[in-house]
């Protein structure tokens, strides 16, 4: 079945430790990737996204996402977290890349301990 | 530029009551959005409104429809409610020939 898996439900990390989440998918094709997030009571804030090219791209607030097309993967990384990073963050796909449906994630609850 | 914006901010109804909630684009945008967002869950699509129409619907009963104005903006209504309604309701916005979507801050439906 086509799906977005976050297989991390919470993940704790010290302030000024790095940060992974994953992020796998099965579509046919390459889909568009994103990453968003989310704080408390907010909508959704792009992060970062991939649609073709290199296979690093750089966001906001010092994030970057690796796609691995052998791993169907995306994964989100920061190598240096700050206490306004604890949010929740969502993987989305894009299977038709037209914009016109995003599949996202369960989401990654973010805490960051001082 | 105001970005994406959604009326009301809290909404509390009872079971089989009528909704009618209410976005407004990011300027610019001719595109309209609207998800699902259970607790705990991410947001799960329900359709998408350009030039007037429902251009693609997600697996939704069609006790949720939308509609969408000359200017834009969207409407989301939901009949009938159920307590599984419950939900924050995001409505995000994008151009066309864009495929970003732009979200606002949602509305937070509880039903009773």
């Amino acid at each position: 079945a086509q799906s977005v898996t976050q297989p991390d439900i919470h993940i704790t990390v010290s302030e000024g430790a790095s940060l992974e989440l994953r992020c796998n998918y099965s579509y046919g094709a390459t889909p568009y990737l994103f990453w968003y997030v989310q704080s408390p009571g907010q909508g959704l804030q792009l992060l970062l996204k991939y649609f073709s090219g290199d296979t690093l791209v750089q966001g906001i607030k010092g994030f970057e996402a690796e796609f691995k097309r052998s791993q169907s993967s995306f994964n989100l990384r920061k190598p240096s977290v700050h206490w306004s990073d604890a949010a929740e963050y969502f993987c989305a796909v894009d299977p038709s890349n037209t914009g016109n449906q995003f599949y996202f994630g369960t989401g990654t609850s973010l805490t960051v301990i001082p | 530029d105001a970005g994406v914006t959604q009326s009301p901010t809290h909404l509390i109804k009872t079971r089989g009551q009528q909704v009618t909630l209410r976005c407004s684009p990011k300027s610019g945008h001719d595109t309209v959005s609207w998800y699902q967002q259970a607790l705990g869950q991410g947001p799960q699509f329900i359709f998408q409104y350009y030039e007037e129409e429902e251009r693609q619907r997600g697996n939704f009963p069609d006790r949720f429809s939308g509609h969408q104005f000359p200017n834009y903006s969207s409407e989301l209504n939901v009949n009938a409610l159920l307590l599984g309604d419950s939900a924050l309701y995001l409505c995000a916005s994008s151009p066309i020939r864009d495929t970003e979507q732009f979200f606002g801050p949602g509305t937070r439906l509880t039903v009773l």
